[in-house]
């Protein structure tokens, strides 16, 4: 079966530009969870769904980051007016249920880097 | 607030050899899951190991033991026969069953190196 899937795999954008970047989760999934990782900062979550609703966005760092999910399926993940500080590998990630023992997949992750 | 302290930057190991990778946590959650991950330099996450806190004996998977000694707050990783493609970086992760349900803390990781 196919695992986690996300789009695009890199992106270069522009200081100031916006940015979506897909999740699709293994189908069946009902959690689904946004993961950044950089060098300074290591790996940090960001927010997590358990169907279409977001009961944890606290990891989101600022209010130009925005996701949501659709048809308890692919997540969106949009940044506008992106910053240099938002370079970063951004990871998705899903598990059956939000079950605290359901091993979360991993997608191959979306290389943003801002210039 | 959870935490993850993972204090060995980089590990070396032979060969066929045993090596552990030493995760401690901090959590005032009575409920939680401690995992761990290897990220390869291809870049993916892979789900090696977990332990939930209640969990009378530790967990084994293959090769990979979990180490859990809940009163020091420590969940050390043993991989056993350490194979040349062990090399990776090692995240060591938990979740709680409380206001933080969802997310997985990750430590600062581990690279290990095994050498022939």
């Amino acid at each position: 079966g196919a695992g986690v899937s996300q789009s695009p795999s890199n992106k270069v954008t522009e200081k100031g530009k916006d940015v979506e970047l897909r999740c699709d989760p293994i189908s069946g999934h009902t959690a689904l969870y946004w993961y950044r990782q950089s060098l300074g900062q290591g790996l940090e979550f960001l927010i997590y769904f358990q169907g279409n609703s977001a009961p944890d966005k606290s990891g989101l760092p600022s209010d130009r980051f925005s996701a949501e999910r659709t048809g308890g399926s692919v997540s969106t993940l949009t940044i506008q007016r992106t910053q240099q500080e938002d370079s970063a590998v951004y990871l998705c990630a899903s598990s059956l249920t939000s079950g605290l023992a359901n091993e979360q997949f991993f997608g191959p992750g979306t290389r943003l880097t801002v210039l | 607030a959870q935490k993850i302290t993972q204090t060995q930057p980089g590990m070396f190991v032979q060969e066929k050899e045993a090596v552990t990778l030493d995760c401690t946590y901090d959590t005032s959650d009575p409920s939680y899951g401690l995992f761990w991950y290897k990220q390869p330099s291809s870049g993916e996450m892979i789900f090696l190991i977990y332990q939930g806190s209640y969990d009378q004996q530790n967990a084994t998977e293959g090769r990979y033991s979990l180490n859990f000694q809940k009163a020091r707050k420590s969940a050390n990783l043993v991989i056993s026969a350490s194979q040349l493609g062990d090399s990776a970086m090692y995240f060591c992760a938990m979740r709680g069953a409380g206001t933080s349900y969802g997310k997985l803390t990750f430590g600062q990781g581990t690279i290990l190196t095994v050498h022939p």
